[in-house]
């Protein structure tokens, strides 16, 4: 069974880096798939953040591509997200996920909260 | 990219059959049969039920199905029970290759 599980701090400072990793099991990353992050502002909608392939190639929401980067580490089987220069908008449930053909999301991790604030 | 347009709230009563749509552009669903739907009980991840706009997940009740007409997809979920009472997303594949999701709408089952 894949299983996806989010890591990172709680808390960040406004205009910092928010960084997240998504640890992966029951899957090997190197064998295919893309990986992806989704956000959920309190009380919101779902948000795509961006989409990253094995192999490394990267898919960002045009909205928040300045200040995004996905990553992966094969070798850890885990894949990462840095969003810059947050701000209190940038507070939401941080959701990692597989997904099928690049276009659907079948697999989630639980989420994490991120708080942006002094 | 614009957020895909769903309604904010649909109701039905246990048994009955509702169907939520989601309304996009030629740039995303009118584009491809790349439309999926996700249910989300509060507190909770988002489950995938509907994928490429009318294929089922293993272990999906067969009385969540999918269809899309131009520019607009739809969710039917018949023999409504107490338990798909949740937010429901809706998601396009786009001619930018990236993603877009519906706003949510809210299913009460009364």
């Amino acid at each position: 069974q894949v299983q996806l599980q989010e890591s990172g701090p709680g808390l960040v400072t406004p205009s910092e880096t928010l960084s997240l990793t998504c640890a992966v099991s029951g899957y090997s990353i190197s064998n295919g798939y893309y990986w992806g992050w989704i956000r959920q502002p309190p009380g919101k909608g779902l948000e795509w953040i961006g989409n990253i392939y094995h192999g490394g190639r990267t898919y960002y929401n045009p909205s928040l591509k300045s200040r995004v980067t996905i990553s992966v580490d094969t070798s850890k089987n885990q894949f990462s997200l840095q969003l810059s220069s947050v701000t209190a908008a940038d507070t939401a449930v941080y959701y990692c996920a597989r997904l099928g053909g690049n276009r659907y999301c079948d697999y989630w991790g639980q989420g994490t909260l991120v708080t942006v604030s002094s | 990219q614009s957020a895909l347009t769903q309604p904010a709230s649909v109701s039905g009563s246990p048994g009955q059959s509702i169907t939520i749509s989601c309304t996009g552009t030629s740039s995303d669903i009118g584009s491809y049969h790349y439309v999926s739907w996700y249910q989300q009980h509060p507190g909770k991840a988002p489950k995938l039920m509907i994928y490429d706009v009318s294929d089922r997940p293993s272990g999906v009740s067969n009385r969540f199905s999918g269809s899309k007409s131009g520019n607009t997809a739809s969710l039917t979920i018949s023999g409504l029970q107490a338990d798909d009472e949740a937010d429901y997303y809706c998601n396009s594949y786009t001619t930018s290759s990236t993603l877009v999701f519906g706003g949510g709408t809210k299913l009460t089952v009364l």
